[in-house]
């Protein structure tokens, strides 16, 4: 099973500040099946990112991703309030699927 | 506009059974591989397993945690994704979601709770 590792698990940040959330896997994923979610309290999961760095429609441009290999990042170049939720990666590079135990992102 | 639209959730006991349910619209079913995915409260996302499209001959793949005891099957004529579940634990209380997948997961369904108690 290739375990994706996230971290921090919660961050905390201004309005207007930049911010980086990693996921580092277990084992090499293709940068084609690595994607991440976003999900609000009380609410399912939405596609954001897709094969690393491509943004799901209407996710703001302010959001970015990149990575390779065993390691993947999501950034966003200045938060807004709305982007406080919970940030999961998922890989797809074999079976089972899985994700990892998400980043929370809080806003002060 | 595509839907997915769970039903099913509720309360069972230990070692019981329950049938999960996930209505579709918008989209060529038969075209896309459709997932089941669960959330217990407060924790991370855990995918259970898929079933293929028709291209793939609608086989399925498993996660470890509930192969043999979850079957995921679908009703092409009517669109509705099925999530057989077995000898349920406690363990599987959770939020239940079918998603589509197609580069990830583009489409969730708004979810159904399941509580496993005696």
């Amino acid at each position: 099973e290739n375990v994706l590792t996230q971290s921090p698990a919660i961050m905390s940040a201004s309005p207007g500040e930049k911010v980086t959330m990693t996921c580092r896997a277990s084992s090499s994923v293709s940068s084609s099946y690595l994607h991440w979610y976003q999900q609000k309290s009380g609410a399912s999961p939405k596609l954001w990112i897709y094969s690393t760095s491509n943004l799901a429609s209407g996710v703001p441009a302010r959001f970015s991703g990149s990575g390779s290999g065993t390691s993947y990042s999501l950034t966003i170049s200045s938060v807004e309030a709305e982007d406080a939720a919970t940030y999961y990666c998922q890989q797809y590079s074999g079976y089972p699927l899985t994700f990892g135990a998400g980043t929370k992102l809080e806003l002060k | 506009e595509v839907k997915l639209v769970e039903s099913g959730g509720g309360l069972v006991q230990p070692g019981g059974s329950l049938r999960l349910s996930c209505a579709t619209s918008g989209f060529t079913f038969t075209d896309y591989y459709m997932s089941w995915v669960r959330q217990p409260p407060g924790k991370a996302l855990e995918w259970l397993g898929f079933i293929r499209n028709k291209a793939n001959g609608y086989t399925t793949e498993y996660s470890a945690s509930v192969k043999g005891r979850f079957t995921i099957s679908r009703d092409n004529s009517q669109s509705i994704l099925y999530l057989q579940m077995n000898t349920l634990r406690a363990e599987d209380s959770a939020t239940y979601y079918c998603a589509r997948e197609t580069t990830g997961f583009d489409y969730w369904g708004q979810g159904t709770t399941l509580t496993v108690s005696s």
